[in-house]
């Protein structure tokens, strides 16, 4: 099975500063027929359900701002908030859909310094 | 607009059984595949079984293979999750989420049903 591993656990950021979340799988998610990565990024505000934010590592999902963008290849991704506002605060989670079972990592809180 | 609505969730003992429900609506239901993902108090989101668009492939964690069963009725656009010999480690809130592809990312997920597992 293929383990997520986010890090950092939790970060404070000031408003309007960047964050930064690092994911990185124990195998390769990328897919050399069709050069994909399968890699997904969700946002889970306190309270709330799930909302899928990145596809394909890179791609963001209709109505997500884009502030929030996707970036890495093979076992190695990154999620990046440009400018936090306040209602950014939530945990953060990466999933591989390369492989079943599909994963997730253990989240990433995000908070206002 | 895509809609998911769980029900179900209840407390029961160890050892107990349960079915969980999930009413979709705004989508042509049987073109995709589905999910449940649950989420322990305080804890992050752990899959637990996906289904086929048409129902004849099942997947299962193995935390839950043997005791659950994932199903659907896609004539009533709803999903099911049988849960058998409970365990108090299977407490959580449960998501059915939408499947994009037969094998992709969760775009829609509902507002959960919570699961207690407890004497």
């Amino acid at each position: 099975d293929i383990v997520m591993t986010q890090s950092p656990d939790s970060l404070a950021v000031s408003l309007g500063e960047r964050a930064t979340i690092n994911c990185k799988s124990s195998q390769s998610v990328l897919y050399s027929s069709n050069n994909k990565n399968y890699l997904a990024w969700y946002q889970q505000k306190p309270g709330q359900s799930p909302r899928l934010l990145i596809y394909w590592a890179s791609t963001r999902e209709s109505g997500v701002p884009d502030r929030f963008s996707g970036s890495g290849s093979g076992t190695d991704f990154t999620l990046t908030i440009s400018s936090l506002q306040a209602e950014d605060v939530a945990v953060y989670y990466c999933q591989q859909y390369h492989t079943t079972p599909p994963a997730f990592g253990q989240g990433t809180k995000v908070e206002i310094k | 607009e895509v809609h998911l609505l769980e029900s179900g969730g209840v407390l029961v003992q160890p050892g107990g059984s349960l079915r969980l429900s999930c009413a979709a609506s705004g989508l042509t239901f049987s073109s995709y595949a589905m999910s449940w993902v649950r989420q322990a108090p305080g804890k992050g989101l752990e899959w637990v079984s996906s289904i086929t668009d048409s129902g004849i492939y099942t997947y299962y964690a193995d935390s839950v293979k043997g005791r659950f069963t994932i199903s659907r009725d896609n004539s009533k656009n709803t999903l099911y999750l049988q849960m058998n010999s409970l365990r108090a480690e299977d407490t959580a809130i449960y998501y059915c989420a939408k499947v994009t592809g037969p094998r992709g990312w969760f775009d829609y997920w509902g507002q959960g049903t919570l699961v207690t597992v407890s004497s």
